[in-house]
C-alpha cells in the first residue's frame, strides 16, 4: 500500500512568489491535513480536508490556502511569499483521527 | 485550547537499556487521543503508538509502551531495549475526538549511544 506522497521535496522560492504544494493520500484516506514545521513554533496545523471540503483551519493569514480534489489528492498554496514561510510543510493522511495519521516526507521550502 | 507539553528537550539513553519520555496536556475535554510520532532525520513522521483517553489500559506496541494517567493529564512514553534506530526526534501530539486537528508538543530529541 502506497504512503502519502508529497511532490516537490525541495522548493526554493524569491519572496512575493507564489507556491503549490501536491498531496497524495493513502488510498481510501479522505482527510488530508497540512502542518507547518519550523525550529521556532514547532509543528503547527494549518488546515485539513475532508472529501473537498475544509473542515478546520489553523491560525495562518489568508495567504496560506488549500483545496481537495475528488481524488482525494490535496494542494496547498501559498501567495506572496516571506522570508518566514521557509519550513517544512507536512501532509498527513487518515481514515479517522482515531486511528491517527499517516505522514508524507514533507516539502523543504525556502524562500530567499 | 489544548495545549502539549514535553519538558525534555534532549534525552540520551544507551544502547539495550530503557528510556521515558515525558508528556503533560492541557484539555477540558473527555473524548481524545494522544499519540506519539517519532521523526528521524529522513523527516517523515511516523506513528509510534496511539492511546484512547477512554481507555485504561496503557497502549503497548512491542518495545514502546506508555504510561497514561489521565487525571494528571500526562502521556509518557517508554522505550525498552533501546536500539541505534531509535534515535529521533518523538512528539507527543493530541486530538480531540471529533476533530481532525493534531496539536504536537515541542519535541524531545533522543540520542542512543552505543
Amino acid at each position: 500500500k502506497a504512503g502519502v506522497t508529497q511532490t516537490p521535496r525541495y522548493l526554493i522560492k524569491t519572496r512575493g512568489q507564489q507556491v503549490t504544494l501536491s498531496c497524495s493520500p493513502i488510498s481510501g484516506h479522505r482527510s488530508v491535513s497540512w502542518y507547518q514545521q519550523t525550529p521556532g513554533q514547532g509543528l503547527q496545523f494549518l488546515f485539513e480536508y475532508f472529501s473537498e471540503t475544509q473542515r478546520n483551519k489553523g491560525n495562518f493569514p489568508g495567504r496560506f490556502s488549500g483545496r481537495q480534489f475528488s481524488n482525494s489528492r490535496s494542494e496547498m498554496n501559498v501567495s506572496t511569499l516571506e522570508l518566514g514561510d521557509s519550513a517544512l510543510y507536512l501532509c498527513a493522511s487518515s481514515s479517522a483521527a482515531s486511528y491517527g495519521y499517516t505522514f508524507g516526507s514533507g516539502t523543504r521550502l525556502t524562500v530567499v | 485550547a489544548q495545549t502539549v507539553t514535553q519538558s525534555q528537550p534532549e534525552m540520551s539513553v544507551q544502547e539495550a537499556e530503557t528510556v521515558t519520555l515525558s508528556c503533560t496536556y492541557d484539555t477540558s475535554e473527555s473524548d481524545y487521543y494522544l499519540f506519539w510520532y517519532k521523526q528521524p532525520p529522513s523527516r517523515q513522521m511516523i506513528l509510534v503508538i496511539r492511546q484512547e483517553a477512554y481507555k485504561q489500559q496503557n497502549a503497548t506496541e512491542n518495545r514502546f509502551s506508555v504510561n497514561f494517567q489521565k487525571a494528571a493529564k500526562s502521556f509518557s512514553l517508554k522505550i525498552s531495549d533501546s536500539q541505534l534506530g531509535d534515535a529521533a526526534m518523538y512528539f507527543c501530539a493530541f486530538a480531540q475526538g471529533g476533530s481532525e486537528k493534531l496539536v504536537f508538543g515541542k519535541g524531545t530529541k533522543l540520542t542512543v549511544n552505543p
